[in-house]
């Protein structure tokens, strides 16, 4: 079946560093994409979001990137700093008033 | 402040007991969900609503069921029917007209003891 899923469960990385979180997604007729920070025992919070008609999006520190010959998106993260440590999704719209959420990365920042 | 309120945090809940969880938003809203979480595994959908008095199953509906009877709240029910209840519970709520940004509730996390 269609689904968006992660190349990596895990991602460390060191403080300063920058992160790139990869997902994959199979459903090409998805057009909206957006990638969530969970912190421990909390809910998903929104970080960026990028229409299938963009390939690159940029907020502050993360850029999303999308490639939609591969059916390819990453989140970049500038800087990585102890507070961006928590599990990233990546979801995408598979039709009106769903998301599909892939399984999630959890980035772990070294001091 | 805005923003979507679900409770309790924690459920403690014997085997063979329904048990309702709430979800409570001020954003005017008129799409919400249910999703649940297990451990190292992404959100899957168990049910939404795009308008009150009206809601659709999502991809794992069995042993839960839902009411939307007030724009501003959409409990979920977990029946004795669920056979593995033990999870994390997120509810959202999106305003846009089309799934955009969903925005997430604190999440209720049940335990079957």
């Amino acid at each position: 079946g269609e689904s968006v899923g992660l190349h990596l469960p895990t991602l460390s990385v060191q403080e300063g560093d920058n992160s790139i979180i990869n997902c994959a997604y199979s459903n090409s007729a998805s057009d909206y994409f957006i990638w969530y920070k969970q912190e421990s025992g909390k809910g998903p919070q929104f970080i960026i979001d990028i229409r299938s008609n963009m390939d690159k999006r940029q907020g502050q520190r993360v850029t999303v990137l999308l490639n939609k010959t591969v059916k390819h998106l990453s989140l970049q993260i500038a800087a990585t700093q102890p507070g961006d440590s928590a599990v990233y999704f990546c979801a995408e719209n598979r039709n009106d008033y769903k998301l599909s959420f892939g399984a999630g990365t959890t980035v772990t920042v070294r001091a | 402040d805005g923003g979507i309120t679900q409770s309790p945090k924690y459920l403690f809940r014997k085997e063979g007991q329904n048990v309702t969880l709430s979800c409570e938003q001020n954003l005017n809203h008129d799409a919400m969900y249910w999703y649940r979480q297990d451990p190292g595994q992404g959100l899957r959908l168990i049910y939404y609503s795009q308008i009150v008095n009206d809601f659709q199953k999502g991809d794992i509906a069995e042993g839960y069921s839902v009411s939307r009877e007030k724009k501003e709240s959409f409990p979920l029910t977990v029946t004795s029917a669920q056979k593995n209840p033990t999870a994390f519970y997120l509810c959202a709520t999106t305003g846009t007209g089309r799934t955009g940004e969903l925005f997430f509730g604190e999440g209720s996390r049940l335990t079957v003891l």
